[in-house]
């Protein structure tokens, strides 16, 4: 069972915009501003798609966006391409005590 | 072009030791931390291990410590992960992260290896 809590799957049109969750606890999500986004492709590595919470790393496009409240995260992806199809995760810092990151169990994302 | 090529995968039965090596390219290796993160078959990401650009700090999650060793060769450009008391939830795609800027992120990720721990 993993740490973090996502949504098996999602789904939208394409043009639509699609919101996933990532909800965790205060231990981890709602006490760091350290949640980051990842997309994977099948057999792909994991590609970085946001870091701390609402940032947009280099080359990701706009489309890709990312919050928080409390201790839910979420990524919206607005206007679906097909090229969005993927399986998403969710990350946060976990260590108050200890360094610990903590992964969620991941969403699919269709493309209707 | 950043790259991180992993090797080292394979069949190992229960209780055996392996050792992924990861090979990385294309940037300053001594000024990044690294990592290794897994991934069990149609399962979700699992953090296994963190090193500091210089070795001095390393940490592990609970599930894998006291068994595996991280280990960096910053002359060689290269991250290793030794492997001891393998178990049959070992089973993964082992990936060589490497860290964004705080330790908390992974910008660049290698295709992985396999390791199947199996009887």
């Amino acid at each position: 069972q993993s740490a973090l809590t996502q949504p098996p799957s999602a789904s939208g049109s394409p043009g639509q915009s699609v919101t996933i969750s990532c909800t965790g606890t205060s231990n981890d999500v709602g006490g760091y501003n350290y949640v980051s986004w990842y997309q994977q492709h099948p057999g792909k590595a994991p590609k970085f798609m946001i870091y701390e919470v609402s940032k947009r790393p280099s080359g990701v496009p706009d489309r890709f966006s990312g919050s928080k409240s409390g201790n839910t995260a979420s990524l919206t992806v607005s206007g679906l391409q097909a090229e969005d199809e993927a399986d998403y995760y969710c990350s946060s810092y976990a260590g108050s005590n200890n360094f610990e990151l903590v992964f969620g169990g991941g969403t699919k994302l269709t493309v209707l | 072009e950043v790259q991180l090529v992993e090797s080292g995968g394979g069949l190992v039965q229960p209780g055996g030791s392996l050792r992924l090596s990861c090979a990385a390219s294309g940037f300053t290796f001594t000024t990044y931390s690294m990592n290794w993160v897994r991934q069990a078959p149609g399962k979700g990401l699992e953090w296994v291990s963190y090193i500091s650009r210089s070795s001095s700090t390393k940490y592990y999650a609970d599930s894998v410590k006291g068994r595996f060793t991280i280990s960096r060769d910053n002359a060689k450009n290269s991250l290793y992960l030794q492997m001891n008391s393998l178990r049959d939830e070992d089973t993964a795609v082992y990936y060589c992260a490497r860290d964004f800027n705080s330790g908390y992120e992974f910008d660049y990720w290698g295709q992985g290896t396999l390791v199947t721990v199996s009887s």
